[in-house]
């Protein structure tokens, strides 16, 4: 069947340590997106990506890198200077194209915890 | 993007139609209303969207005012599994914009036996 699919569903980082959370695509959407969800809250968009080798930051990209090697796949790494990475973090991805409405379509996601 | 009220909570019962409203007064002409609902613990699930004209899919129907000053979704008849938190979001036509979607606080439905 067709998805997204984030891995792994749980990870947990030690202190300093860096971590790269997997999300893949085979919907062939050229957008994807990686969001933060905070208990109680809203999502909050860390990076976003139009095509391939392509990206751009969102409102709380500092401490997180990205990239966009393949269309199918936009990996997100959150590194040690991320002061307060234990969250609920959420890929999604869309179909561009002009004039293009397209919904975003959303992983099951990764929750990251800090030991 | 415009900003978008929802009240924090509402129960329904199961069998019946859930009306979920939505204000966004300040919306403009070149925004879509979006609604997605999240069960806990997992990814938010798209539902519906509309500009101007009302929608209806296999899963609810959107109804928008004429001034698009507000929104409604209903799920004609709901069930236990449609038990969630509901985010009406308003976001601008993806071409001028970088395609972010804002959720505020949602609705939290419970559907009651």
């Amino acid at each position: 069947d067709g998805g997204i699919t984030q891995s792994p569903k749980y990870l947990f980082r030690k202190e300093g340590q860096n971590v790269t959370l997997s999300c893949e695509q085979n919907l062939n959407h050229d957008a994807m997106y990686w969001y933060r969800q905070d208990p109680g809250q809203g999502l909050r968009l860390i990076y976003y990506s139009q095509i391939v080798n392509d990206f751009q930051k969102g409102d709380i990209a500092e401490g997180y890198s990205v990239s966009r090697e393949k269309k199918e796949s936009f990996p997100l790494t959150v590194t040690s200077a991320q002061k307060n990475p234990t969250a609920f973090y959420l890929c999604a991805s869309s179909l561009q194209g002009p004039g293009s409405n397209q919904p975003q379509h959303f992983g099951d996601g990764t929750r990251l915890s800090i030991l | 993007d415009a900003k978008t009220t929802q009240p924090p909570s509402m129960d329904c019962a199961e069998g019946r139609a859930a009306n979920l409203p939505c204000n966004h007064s300040t919306i403009s002409g070149n925004e879509y209303v979006y609604w997605y609902r999240q069960i806990h613990s997992q990814g938010p699930q798209y539902i519906i969207h509309g500009l101007k004209n009302n929608e209806t899919n296999e899963m609810a129907s959107l109804i928008i005012t004429e001034d698009r000053k507000s929104s409604t979704l209903i799920l004609p008849h709901a069930t236990l599994r449609d038990t969630a938190v509901y985010y009406c979001i308003v976001r601008v036509d993806p071409k001028a914009a970088g395609n972010k979607l804002t959720f505020g606080g949602g609705t939290r439905v419970l559907v009651k036996p």
